[in-house]
C-alpha cells in the first residue's frame, strides 16, 4: 500500500512568518502535486514536480521535490492570511495515472 | 461556465431519502472521478469513468450508485445513506493519457452532504 504521510496536520500562525510542510513516503513517485483548498471550494493545483531534487518557486512558495523522488516539501515566506487553507500533497505512482492523496495540512495565517 | 461544476453544493437528507448529486465538466477531459473527503482523512478515490466506462469502485457500498451518461457528466445516486457519509463528495475531471504520466486532477467545489 502506497502511504503519503503529510505533516504537519495543523498548522495556525502570525501574519509574516515562516513555514514548511512536508510529505513523506517510502514510496518513489513519478511526480508530486501541491493543491490548496480553500473553505467551501475544491483543490486547486499549484504545482508538479517531476525530477528528482527540482525545486519550483511560485511568489512566496517553494517547493521541493526530494533527490529519490519520495518526498517533498512546500516552503512558504511571510504568510498572508490569503495563504490560509487545506494544503494537499498528491503522488502519482508508476505509469498507471495512480493518485496518492496526503492526509493534508491545514493552514490557518491570523492577521 | 468554466471547468468543473457541482450541484447542488449542500444537500442535507434523511436515511431513508434518495438523491443525486451531479458534475459538470467543461473542459474536455475524457476521465472522471469521485470522491469523498472526511475531516482529518485523506481523500478518498470511490469511482472512476474513463471514455465514459467505469473503471474503478475502490470497495463503495452500494448505496452509492454511479452513472456516467457522458463524458463531460457524471452523477452520484444515493440511497439509504447512513450519517458517516456525512462528508464533502468531491468530483474532479483530467485527461488521461494512454502513455500514462501527469494526470493533473481538476476539482469542482464539492457538495456538502450531511445524512440525518
Amino acid at each position: 500500500t502506497q502511504l503519503l504521510e503529510q505533516s504537519p496536520q495543523f498548522l495556525s500562525i502570525q501574519e509574516g512568518e515562516n513555514l514548511t510542510v512536508y510529505c513523506n513516503s517510502s514510496s518513489v513517485f513519478s511526480s508530486l502535486q501541491w493543491y490548496r483548498q480553500e473553505p467551501g471550494e475544491g483543490p486547486v493545483l499549484l504545482v508538479t514536480v517531476v525530477t528528482g531534487g527540482e525545486v519550483k518557486k511560485l511568489k512566496r512558495l517553494t517547493f521541493q521535490f526530494g533527490d529519490a523522488r519520495k518526498d517533498s516539501s512546500l516552503h512558504i515566506t511571510a504568510a498572508q492570511p490569503g495563504d490560509t487553507g487545506l494544503y494537499l500533497c498528491v503522488g502519482l505512482w508508476g505509469n498507471t495515472g495512480k493518485l496518492i492523496f496526503g492526509q493534508g495540512t491545514t493552514l490557518q495565517v491570523k492577521p | 461556465e468554466t471547468g468543473v461544476t457541482q450541484t447542488p453544493r449542500h444537500l442535507v437528507m434523511g436515511m431513508t431519502n434518495k438523491k443525486s448529486l451531479k458534475c459538470e465538466q467543461h473542459l474536455g477531459h475524457n476521465a472522471m472521478y469521485w470522491y469523498k473527503q472526511s475531516a482529518k482523512k485523506p481523500l478518498e478515490l470511490m469511482f472512476v469513468y474513463n471514455f465514459k466506462e467505469q473503471t474503478e469502485n475502490n470497495s463503495v457500498p452500494s448505496r452509492f450508485s454511479p452513472e456516467c451518461p457522458n463524458s463531460s457528466h457524471l452523477f452520484l445516486h444515493l440511497h439509504t445513506l447512513q450519517p458517516e457519509d456525512s462528508a464533502l463528495y468531491l468530483c474532479a475531471s483530467s485527461q488521461v493519457l494512454a502513455s500514462g504520466g501527469s494526470n493533473t486532477q481538476y476539482f469542482g467545489p464539492g457538495t456538502r452532504l450531511t445524512v440525518l
